[in-house]
């Protein structure tokens, strides 16, 4: 079945320093969703991208999907504590069921 | 953005009782809904997903006689754990998404349930 890896599993930071994390699937997307996970919180929807190269930015965060649709990252610049938490990615074949990536735990050190 | 709400937020069982998690859509009508399983500092396992008025489709794996999903209506579903034991202990958190929207794609997601079976 659908397989949607993270990598890094973990990554601590300084303040102000950035981040980026990959979000890698076994099959091709028709959309890609990243969510952020606070410490004992539910997710919270980030954002969507759906064409092949897109590029959206968020303030301090970057979201970018592969030109093949099998990819994602998220960069963060000059990363803050409110920062803090798991990153998740969640990508579809074109169900409405998400497929959830393994999450990349980030901690940022003041 | 849309709210779903969750209950109970936590939860404590004795081992061979049922429990049940409602999840409802409070400002938007919800044609789908999915109750996940996330065990600590691990991802979001899919469960089950839930469509208004007929049966939930379960992933692999999951036993659907031990976890009973009911979606009665468009801003109600529920997950009964039946049975359980400690091993069923874990985070549930469901996610609804809204027929309403355009895309209706994005997930909205309950606070969640934490269930401990003694």
């Amino acid at each position: 079945g659908q397989q949607v890896m993270q990598i890094p599993q973990y990554q601590h930071v300084q303040e102000g320093e950035d981040f980026t994390t990959y979000c890698n699937s076994s099959t091709t997307l028709s959309n890609i969703q990243w969510y952020k996970q606070r410490p004992g919180g539910h997710p919270v929807f980030l954002i969507q991208l759906v064409k092949s190269g897109e590029v959206k930015k968020q303030k301090r965060l970057t979201f970018q999907f592969g030109e093949a649709k099998k990819n994602s990252s998220l960069h963060i610049t000059a990363t803050q504590t409110t920062d803090v938490g798991t990153y998740f990615c969640a990508g579809t074949s074109g169900t409405y069921k998400y497929i959830f990536g393994t999450g990349t735990r980030l901690k940022v050190l003041a | 953005g849309a709210v779903v709400s969750q209950h109970p937020s936590r939860v404590i069982c004795k081992s061979g009782t049922s429990v049940k998690i409602e999840c409802r859509s409070l400002d938007f009508q919800a044609t789908t809904m999915f109750w996940y399983r996330q065990f600590p500092k691990q991802s979001l396992m899919l469960m089950a997903t839930s469509n208004e008025g007929s049966k939930a489709t379960y992933e692999q794996g999951v036993e659907k006689d031990k976890f009973l999903i009911n979606h009665a209506s468009l801003t109600l579903s529920t997950l009964t754990v039946t049975s359980a034991h400690p091993e069923d202990s874990s985070f549930y958190i469901c996610s609804a998404r809204d027929r309403g929207r355009v895309m209706n794609t994005e997930a909205f997601f309950g606070q969640g349930t934490r269930l401990t079976v003694v």
